[in-house]
């Protein structure tokens, strides 16, 4: 496998379900991150880590709970999800330079899309 | 204000043509990076081309360029004889920065790039 790899790729589920996005880097780097994609919005980033720390959570509801076990894994476990949480989502890396500044370019997944029912 | 702007929400462009994709910014930083992702249907968001602000040169890449002009704020992708597989939505994204929360990109509507036979 190369890159960065996202399973499933097409998930339908309905409002009670829980269930895990997951997504694997083969890159190297120490840096992943969680995106929203609606239609016809910008994406929206939803959590980042580094150096598997959570650096950032932009006020993303409770109902998405992400985990970085280690460099190479994220997940996003999803809990009692609405219809407006139809998206595609989109996990990216990048590699994060030891001074913590961000210079790299970010390399994404295919991505999963999300239905709820 | 907007940050990133791409004016063009959707073009056609004959196969082979040249195409030029429009994207302005604004920032007051002096130091941020230009960066151009192409998402064709299948969702997966693939990174084409970046541009530093200090670049003295325009980026290319294969048939991709940035056609730089740092005073107007634009970083418009060039596209040289255009395939039909380049028929994709395309994204123009800038990061802000040197600072060590700067791992958020900034991102476009994006043009849905349509080449026809």
């Amino acid at each position: 496998e190369t890159g960065v790899t996202q399973t499933p790729r097409h998930l339908v589920m309905g409002m009670t379900n829980k269930k895990s996005l997951k997504c694997e880097q083969h890159l190297g780097h120490n840096a992943m991150y969680w995106y929203k994609q609606s239609a016809k919005k910008p994406l929206e980033l939803m959590f980042v880590y580094s150096l598997e720390e959570r650096v950032e959570n932009n006020s993303v509801p409770s109902r998405f709970s992400p985990e970085c076990p280690n460099s190479s894994h994220l997940f996003l476990h999803l809990h009692t999800l609405q219809p407006e949480d139809s998206a595609l989502y989109l996990c990216a890396s990048s590699q994060v330079a030891a001074s913590g500044i961000y210079t790299d370019t970010q390399y994404f997944g295919p991505g999963t899309r999300l239905t709820v029912l | 204000a907007q940050k990133i702007t791409q004016t063009q929400p959707g073009m056609f462009v004959q196969e082979k043509e040249a195409v030029t994709l429009d994207c302005t910014y604004d920032t007051s930083d002096p130091s941020y990076g230009l960066f151009w992702y192409k998402q064709p249907s299948s969702g997966e968001m693939i990174f084409l081309i970046y541009q530093g602000s200090y670049d003295q040169q325009n980026a290319t890449e294969g048939r991709y360029s940035l056609n730089f002009q740092k005073a107007r704020k634009s970083a418009n992708l060039v596209i040289s004889a255009s395939q039909l597989g380049d028929s994709a939505m395309y994204f123009c994204a800038m990061r802000e920065g040197l600072m060590d929360s700067n791992y958020q990109l900034i991102w476009g509507a994006g043009t849905k790039l349509i080449i026809k036979p």
